[in-house]
């Protein structure tokens, strides 16, 4: 079972729409959570972080998190053509490196 | 505030060659990662670095590949007789002293290792 597990798309959605993109993570003691997000060819940049149960909003981003289920997600609103990437989750281990998924290619459809 | 630098940007290598690649992380940082990316794939850990210390090699390949974060200078990744498959691009990320278990990890831009 891999540590940090995300479908690899590629997912597409129309101009406006909301995106979603999912998590799971392997490790139950991770204690913090990152999506970051990666154009062809550039390196990661960072999005959003969580590290409660629920949701955390910033702009068109809502990171969302379930301990108990393990899981978390990113919603993107109002999609944008420019958001079209690769979107990394990342877990941190309780010994402090981070492991990531494999990525979920998003890309939005003018 | 210069972000995380690495160097080069683009290496080339033969078969058998050395391979060295630099990242001074950001200033205030003394947490330092090395990651190895292949094409249409995820980043993957290789090792966890601070000052003089290695934390968890634990992602590293037994032969061949190894790092150093020394006192002074950049972190080192090395990678002795390099084969075709060590092709990627290597990413270095940085994290301040702090809170270790919520502190955001910055990249670099990645060198493009390529191998002949």
């Amino acid at each position: 079972q891999k540590e940090v597990e995300q479908n690899s798309g590629p997912l597409s959605v129309p101009e406006g729409a909301i995106a979603s993109l999912n998590c799971t993570y392997s490790d139950r003691g991770s204690q913090s959570f990152f999506w970051y997000r990666q154009y062809s060819g550039k390196s990661p940049e960072l999005i959003m972080f969580i590290y409660s149960n629920g949701d955390k909003e910033d702009g068109r981003f809502t990171a969302q998190l379930n301990k108990a289920s393990q899981y978390v997600s990113l919603l993107i609103r109002d999609s944008q053509p420019s958001d079209s990437a690769t979107y990394l989750c990342a877990v941190r281990s309780p010994n402090n490196d981070m492991r990531f998924g494999a990525g979920t290619r998003l890309t939005v459809k003018p | 505030n210069a972000g995380v630098m690495q160097n080069p940007r683009h290496l080339v290598r033969r078969r058998g060659q050395e391979a060295r690649l630099r990242c001074s992380p950001m200033k205030g940082h003394s947490h330092v990662y090395w990651y190895r990316q292949l094409p249409e794939e995820g980043l993957k850990f290789m090792v966890y670095l601070q000052k003089e210390n290695i934390i968890d090699e634990s992602g590293m390949p037994k032969e061949r590949f190894s790092a150093e974060f020394p006192k002074e200078g950049p972190s080192i990744l090395r990678i002795q007789q390099v084969v075709r498959g060590d092709s990627a691009a290597y990413f270095c990320a940085s994290s301040p002293l702090g809170l270790v278990a919520k502190n955001i990890q910055y990249f670099g831009a990645g060198t493009r290792l390529s191998v002949l």
